[in-house]
């Protein structure tokens, strides 16, 4: 049972918005950044937002994250078929002493 | 460009060993903490071990602690994962992962090689 809680799956047609949530606690998101990865089927995962917000170069401006207390968001704003893949959020968790994974969410584009 | 390649996955019995070896290249790896990080199949992601840059510095979850060892030799850009006492549960695709900083700790991954993978049957 992942630490980090996502919803299962999300959906949504080409150009519609989709957000994802992670849900944690004091000792995970509550104190510290929250980073979000993409995985297309049979494929590594890839870095997507770092530091809560923030996008590495090449990814594009439609995807953006966010977080408040404990729960982190991503956003995928003008949604298209190449964004089908399984999102994960993590983060490091001070009482675990370690890195933990939120439990995926695939997104599926309809 | 970063390239991380995965060597080692294999089928092996349950109490089996295993050393996993990941080759880096594209990168100062010495200057750099790297990470382990596995997917049963059909599952999500599991942290499953940091070191940092020089080697000084490990973490583990507690599903792993005691029975795997990561290590690395930056003299061949090479890491490692000693894995023993092997279980079903530890079948996985097992992916090296680069991180930002040096010291592995409250960082985050950047770059992941392809994995390899690993079952644990009889």
């Amino acid at each position: 049972q992942s630490v980090l809680t996502q919803p299962p799956s999300a959906s949504g047609t080409p150009g519609q918005r989709v957000t994802i949530s992670c849900s944690g606690s004091r000792s995970n998101i509550g104190t510290n950044d929250v980073y979000w990865y993409q995985q297309i089927p049979g494929t590594a995962p890839k870095l997507l937002i770092y530091k809560n917000n923030q996008r590495p170069s090449g990814v594009p401006d439609r995807f953006s994250g966010s977080k408040s207390g404990t729960s982190a968001s991503l956003a995928i704003s003008g949604l298209r078929s190449e964004d089908e893949a399984d999102y994960y959020c993590a983060t490091w968790d001070d009482s675990l002493r370690g890195y933990v994974f939120g439990s995926g969410t695939k997104v599926t584009v309809l | 460009e970063v390239q991380l390649v995965e060597s080692g996955g294999i089928l092996v019995q349950p109490g089996g060993s295993l050393r996993l070896s990941c080759a880096a290249s594209g990168f100062t790896f010495r200057n750099y903490a790297m990470s382990w990080v596995r997917q049963a199949p059909g599952k999500g992601l599991e942290w499953v071990s940091v070191i940092s840059d020089r080697g000084g510095r490990t973490y583990y979850p507690d599903s792993v602690k005691g029975r795997f060892t990561i290590s690395r030799d930056n003299s061949k850009n090479t890491l490692y994962l000693q894995m023993s006492s092997l279980r079903a549960e530890d079948t996985a695709v097992y992916y090296c992962v680069k991180l930002i900083g040096t010291d592995g700790y409250k960082d985050y991954f950047d770059y992941w090689g392809q994995g390899t993978l690993v079952t644990v049957s009889s």
